[in-house]
């Protein structure tokens, strides 16, 4: 089976720190995808990676940043924590785009104070 | 560009009774069809996916939908609803990147 981990399940942090959720795949896959879910929006996409160091904007790139040093990890960064960053945070992974479905890691919790 | 409209943000049924979820899709291009099941604190599970090929799918735990493009619908199905099924539900269209929905919560009474 495909597992996507996540490096926290709940983070509680101050304004301004910066933050690091990491995100680690298991299966080889090339393509892997930061979003985030809030009540009533569904899933909104910050950004993805296609390849290592590769990386796309998604819709909402504003006060994050990735990383993809390797093609198992990816790591969603806030630069400068705010209020409205509160929020749940999901991690997939898929082998390829368009026709494959994207496996989920089980979530992170964040709440910036 | 492509897009997804669930309807009805909030579903009620009786164990036993049918479960109809609706998702509407708008895509400029053929599209892959997705169904995500997410059960509380979990992340997303896939239920069922539409490619190509047959329009009624099947998926996990009794869960199926018809991709039916003249509607552009892809409505999740279940014939009899058990308690384990309360979870939200998301509707995803695909091409290049992931569209899903805003998600159905489904509550199964007793």
């Amino acid at each position: 089976d495909v597992k996507v981990t996540q490096s926290s399940r709940y983070l509680v942090k101050r304004t301004g720190e910066k933050v690091f959720l990491e995100c680690v795949q298991d299966m080889d896959h090339e393509n892997m995808f930061w979003y985030r879910q809030d009540p009533g929006l569904g899933l909104r996409l910050i950004y993805f990676s296609y390849d290592v160091k590769m990386k796309e904007k998604g819709d909402i790139p504003e006060g994050y940043s990735v990383s993809r040093e390797k093609k198992e990890r990816f790591s969603l960064i806030l630069e400068s924590a705010s209020t409205n960053q509160t929020s749940m945070y999901l991690c997939a992974s898929s082998p390829g785009l368009l026709r494959y479905e994207q496996y989920f890691g089980p979530g992170t919790r964040l709440t910036v104070t | 560009a492509q897009s997804v409209t669930q309807l009805g943000s909030h579903v009620s049924v009786s164990e036993g009774a049918l479960v109809l979820l609706r998702c509407n899709y708008s895509s400029s291009v053929p599209p892959y069809l997705f169904w995500y099941v997410q059960y509380p604190n979990q992340g997303l599970q896939l239920l069922l996916k539409y490619t190509t090929g047959a329009t009624l799918v099947k998926g996990i735990n009794g869960f199926e939908a018809e991709f039916k493009k003249s509607e552009t619908s892809f409505h999740l199905t279940k014939p009899s609803a058990h308690m384990s099924d309360a979870a939200e539900y998301f509707c995803a269209v695909s091409g290049p990147d992931m569209r899903f929905g805003a998600g159905t919560r489904l509550t199964v009474k007793p």
